[in-house]
């Protein structure tokens, strides 16, 4: 089946603009996840739903970061005022439920200027 | 807070030859769970495994194995007769029971040589 899919694979802004990114998780997972991956290091959460709300968001580094998940089903990240710092891959994972393994897309490459 | 530490950066070896990728963990919680995840220079990060904290048997998938001692927080992964296609990025992971946010360790780089 479909695996989890990420748009766009790239994306380019400048400093200051508004971002969005989207998520389409696994047919029937409701658990997803979204994750930061900066060059050379591990992947950091971010946020977590289950279904439609968010279970855990302490991960987003400020306020300019938000997502929603508004039917359970596809997310977005969006990311106000855009920072060089937040230059990174952009990852999104889901899951069956709460413990299971996480499947991950390809990500989202952002890249401020 | 949780912590996931590979102290590996960087391994090389030669087709054939087998690896040891160390994964070293930190916890408060009796119940967790621990992940092995791939990156493979596509990008894409691949499950290989996941183990509760309550399961210390050892577990072997055709070249992967996997020793998981709680009692020196470790979670080691073999490659045995390692070939090209396994290079790639290897990452440790654990999530606790209370959240199901994935801590990822920094990563060990596979690099097989024909």
């Amino acid at each position: 089946g479909a695996g989890v899919s990420q748009t766009p694979s790239n994306k380019v802004t400048e400093k200051g603009k508004y971002v969005e990114l989207r998520c389409d998780p696994i047919s029937g997972h409701t658990a997803l996840y979204w994750y930061r991956q900066s060059l050379g290091q591990g992947p950091e959460f971010l946020i977590y739903f289950q279904g439609t709300g968010a279970a855990d968001d302490s991960g987003l580094p400020n306020d300019r970061f938000f997502a929603v998940r508004p039917e359970g089903s596809v997310s977005t990240l969006k990311i106000q005022r855009t920072e060089r710092g937040d230059s990174a891959v952009y990852l999104c994972a889901s899951s069956p439920g709460t413990f299971y393994e996480q499947y991950f897309g390809p990500g989202t490459r952002l890249t401020v200027t | 807070a949780q912590k996931v530490t590979q102290a590996q950066t960087e391994i090389s070896v030669v087709e054939k030859e087998d690896v040891t990728l160390d994964c070293v963990y930190e916890t408060r919680d009796t119940t967790y769970y621990l992940f092995w995840y791939k990156q493979p220079p596509s990008g894409e990060l691949v499950f290989l495994i996941r183990r509760n904290s309550f399961d210390e048997q050892n577990e072997i998938s055709g070249r992967y194995s996997w020793n998981f001692q709680k009692s020196t927080s470790s979670f080691n992964f073999t490659i045995t007769a390692s070939q090209v296609v396994d290079s790639a990025v290897y990452f440790c992971a654990l999530s606790e029971a209370e959240g199901n946010k994935l801590t990822f360790g920094g990563g060990t780089r596979v690099l097989v040589k024909p």
